[in-house]
């Protein structure tokens, strides 16, 4: 099983939808659980990370994690053409060696 | 704009050659990493650097080498080249749990 799975879409939604990334992971010592987002020809940027289990909010954006199940969510609200993109899930133990191990990302199509 | 600089932005050559690429972090980070992101594979890490020494190792191949200078720079060195190594290679640096990634260097191995 790997480390992490993340379902690879395409994904395209209509502006103003909803859209659900989920990722699943094996290891129990993940700590830390990120959302990367990755326009195209550029890095991976940090959208936002939360701390062990629970939800964390940024304006259209909501992080959840259940430890329990060792699944992650991303929900983006009233989705824009400017959120298309991939976005990358990370989960990390933590530690002085933060080296991620990133899914395979979704790539996020918004249409007009 | 993340701070972190890398060179060159596109690299084309043969296969059996080597190849440096190089990255600049941004400014008081002293960690850097190393990944590759192919198609298929998505972003794997390599190779991390900590204040000029070697930290953590990933799916690096023995014909892959880095090394962090003094300065704090990085460079990776890809040897042997083949076909298969065609992809992009990222840096990033991080003084904490966010990476702060480049732009990636994209290589083209013919």
């Amino acid at each position: 099983q790997k480390e992490v799975e993340q379902d690879p879409g395409p994904l395209s939604v209509p502006e103003g939808a909803i859209v659900s990334l989920n990722c699943t992971y094996s290891n129990s010592a993940f700590q830390y659980f990120m959302w990367y987002r990755q326009y195209s020809r550029k890095g991976p940027e940090l959208l936002m990370y939360t701390y062990s289990s629970g939800n964390k909010e940024d304006g259209r954006f909501t992080a959840q994690v259940d430890k329990s199940s060792k699944y992650i969510s991303l929900f983006i609200r009233d989705s824009q053409p400017s959120d298309s993109a991939t976005y990358l899930c990370a989960p990390d133990s933590g530690g002085s060696n933060y080296k991620l191990t990133f899914g395979k990302g979704t790539l996020l199509t918004v249409n007009p | 704009d993340s701070g972190v600089t890398q060179t060159p932005k596109h690299l084309i050559t043969a296969t059996g050659q080597r190849v440096t690429l190089r990255c600049s972090p941004r400014s008081g980070d002293l960690s850097v990493y190393w990944y590759q992101q192919s198609l298929d594979q998505g972003l794997q890490f390599l190779i991390q650097y900590y204040n000029g020494e070697e930290r953590a190792k990933g799916n690096i191949l023995e014909r892959f080498s880095a090394q962090q200078f003094p300065d704090l720079h990085s460079e990776l060195n890809l040897s042997s080249l083949e076909l298969g190594d065609s992809a992009l290679y990222f840096c990033a640096s991080s003084a904490g749990p966010e990476l702060h990634f480049g732009n990636g260097t994209r290589l083209t191995v013919t």
